[in-house]
């Protein structure tokens, strides 16, 4: 099967710019997470999608980030304006609550790597 | 709240040696455990879970509940085992995934 797609794989911007990244989960999956990688650190969430609704957000710094999954499929992270500590790898990722075995594992995208110049 | 700590950044260990990276956990329900591994230039991808109890690339986790443990352990190294080990925490009522701050395992030659 097809995994999770990202894109771009790197952006470059300048503080006070804005940018988006896209995320395309594995077919069929209802949970979608986007995660924040700060350089030496774990992936900390930001938010977390059951279909087109949000679960869990009280992560996300929501003055300047922004997520949506309007069909239920795949979701848009936007920052605006950038600040230079939101340079990091933003991981997306995929679960399917409704497979057999509860929990089941998360898939996860190659990952954007942004910096903030 | 929940919390998943992994007390080593970094374990250097010479190969054919055992390798065990910690990892503890808080949380009042039900977890279920993984360990993910990131190797160079690859996507996060999952390692085990504790539900399974099955031992990959030679690999075993056991969840001590006691102790709020889920050690990863290996009796003799690999050099091909050199990667980024992230031990996570699932909620079974909403699925919320929550990582700890990684650990890499250098293996010597």
């Amino acid at each position: 099967e097809a995994g999770v797609a990202q894109s771009p794989r790197y952006k470059i911007i300048e503080k006070r710019q804005s940018v988006a990244f896209w995320c395309n989960p594995i077919s069929g999956h209802a949970t979608l997470y986007w995660y924040q990688q700060i350089l030496g650190q774990g992936p900390k969430l930001l938010i977390q999608f059951q279909n087109n609704g949000v679960v869990d957000d009280s992560q996300l710094p929501k003055d300047r980030f922004s997520a949506e999954r309007l069909k239920g499929v795949d979701s848009t992270l936007k920052i605006q304006p950038a600040k230079l500590e939101d340079s990091a790898v933003y991981l997306c990722a995929s679960t399917d609550p409704g497979a057999l075995v509860p929990n089941t594992e998360a898939f996860f995208g190659q990952g954007t790597r942004l910096t903030v110049v | 709240a929940q919390r998943v700590t992994q007390p080593e950044k970094l374990l250097s260990v010479f190969k054919g040696a055992p390798v065990e990276l910690k990892c503890n956990y808080s949380y009042s329900g039900s977890p279920e455990l993984f360990w993910y591994v990131q190797y160079s230039r690859q996507r996060l991808q999952l390692l085990l879970r504790h539900i399974s109890r099955e031992s990959i690339k030679g690999f075993t986790a056991d969840l001590n509940k006691g102790e709020t443990s889920f050690h990863l352990k290996k009796p003799f190294a690999q050099e091909e085992d050199s990667a980024m080990y992230y031990c996570a925490l699932s909620r079974f009522r909403d699925d919320k995934i929550i990582f700890g701050k990684g650990t890499r395992l250098h293996i010597l030659p």
